[in-house]
């Protein structure tokens, strides 16, 4: 079965810092991986996709590495914003199953 | 088309009674998920549908559960006799099959049961 893990679970930086989620995942077998962003109370936004073939995509400030070998991925915020202060989940598709797979998200918080 | 629609918003129902809520897609997408989440988990799958055949049942989705997309566009899901432990975000997402685009998540509705 496959299990997501974000790190950390929840992050505060002042604004300006450049900083680095973590996602991994069990079972490698992926086809896709995807970062979404959630306000409190909110839907889901969908922030980046990568292709189990890509090895990263880049939108805006923000950049997701996948290394499927090693079942990781990270996304990075450039200098951050008051505004980027929301929940980040990642979530994995498999090979053979249509559900996503979800973390559990990192709590971000961008001090003023 | 300004994406994934999800009605109503917000639902506060009495412990025992039955709830209903919709979900309308991207019209041009023939898969269509329904997801539920719980405060402080990231969202579980439930089911999917493809086109109007649903495909995939998790065994979170207990006989007190039932959802439907008759003509292939539109879907709702019932809970029958609603439990305190029901009350979470319930999210719908859709996506076209075989493409490489990903999922697009409506707003989703949030129930409580009281």
């Amino acid at each position: 079965k496959q299990e997501v893990t974000q790190i950390p679970a929840a992050l505060s930086v002042p604004e300006g810092e450049n900083l680095v989620l973590n996602c991994s995942f069990t079972d490698s077998a992926i086809y896709n991986l995807q970062w979404f962003r959630q306000d409190p109370g909110k839907g889901l936004t969908s922030l980046l996709l990568i292709q189990s073939s890509q090895r990263e995509q880049t939108s805006g400030r923000l950049n997701a590495s996948l290394d499927k070998s090693s079942g990781r991925s990270t996304l990075y915020i450039a200098a951050s914003q008051p505004g980027d202060s929301a929940t980040y989940l990642c979530a994995v598709k498999g090979g053979g199953a249509d559900g996503l797979t979800f973390g559990k998200g990192t709590h971000l918080i961008i001090q003023p | 088309d300004t994406g994934v629609s999800q009605n109503p918003r917000h639902k506060i129902t009495k412990r025992g009674q039955n709830v209903t809520f919709r979900c309308d897609p991207i019209s041009e997408h023939n898969r269509l998920y329904w997801y539920r989440q719980t405060l402080g988990q990231g969202p579980e799958f439930l089911t999917y549908f493809q086109n109007e055949a649903q495909l995939e049942k998790s065994r979170l989705l207990s006989d007190r559960f039932s959802a439907e997309r008759p003509k292939g566009s539109f879907s709702t899901l019932e809970i029958q006799r609603t439990e305190q432990g029901d009350s979470a975000m319930y999210l719908c997402a859709s996506s076209v099959q075989g493409s490489f685009d990903g999922y697009t998540f409506g707003s989703g509705t949030r129930l409580t049961v009281v």
